[in-house]
């Protein structure tokens, strides 16, 4: 397997624009989270799902951002409008069983101007 | 919210000396994972450790948890350069994998 796929890798966009983060975990597992990563706040768990139903999205900031999963293939996270306190590195990782390793996608690096 | 905090935030070593890293947390736990990340890569799962368990050893690493103390330790023995990286401790409660604030680790060569 090619581990967890995350897309695009870097993403630079205008304040107010909307932007879509893409996600393929790994085939089998049945947990997906989206994490984001500032130095200032460190890494935020922002949502999670198991068997494609979100479970927990508590950490979610603010109704700009939402996130779905169609399918057990793939997973996005949406902002909409976008703002400058929005830029970080927000990693989609995937597990097999509830508490176990996690694996996680190499990330996209956003960056709102 | 932060789950876990590690100590200290910073490290800085040379070769061959061993690295130790804290990690605090705050409530139940089932198990506790340690993670790896090197410079704008993702995070790679180093050990997990359940809560009945008190010490565990994989290859370099030992792991130490005390949940009477709701701590636990990584250390890294003969540290090398490609040791270099982040390291962050996430404790897994139900479901959820929430993570530490991390210690940056150098080891010079």
């Amino acid at each position: 397997d090619a581990g967890v796929i995350q897309s695009p890798r870097h993403e630079v966009t205008e304040m107010g624009q909307e932007v879509t983060l893409r996600c393929k975990p790994i085939s089998g597992h049945d947990y997906l989270f989206w994490y984001r990563q500032t130095m200032m706040r460190g890494l935020e768990l922002l949502i999670y799902f198991n068997n494609n139903v979100p479970i927990d999205d508590s950490g979610m900031p603010e109704d700009r951002f939402s996130a779905k999963m169609p399918n057990a293939s793939f997973s996005t996270l949406k902002i909409q409008p976008s703002e400058p306190r929005d830029s970080a590195v927000y990693f989609c990782a995937s597990s097999y069983i509830e508490g176990t390793e996690a694996f996680f996608g190499q990330g996209t690096r956003l960056t709102v101007v | 919210s932060q789950q876990g905090e590690e100590d200290p935030q910073a490290l800085s070593i040379q070769e061959g000396e061993n690295a130790t890293m804290n990690c605090s947390y705050k409530t139940s736990i089932n198990n506790l994972q340690w993670y790896r990340q090197n410079s704008g890569r993702g995070l790679v799962h180093l050990i997990l450790i359940r809560s009945n368990e008190r010490e565990k050893h994989s290859g370099r690493l030992r792991v130490t948890l005390d949940t009477s103390k709701k701590s636990s330790s990584l250390l890294i023995t003969a540290s090398r350069a490609a040791d270099t990286a982040s390291y962050f401790c996430a404790t897994a409660g139900t479901y959820k994998y929430i993570f530490g604030t991390g210690t940056r680790l150098k080891v010079l060569a």
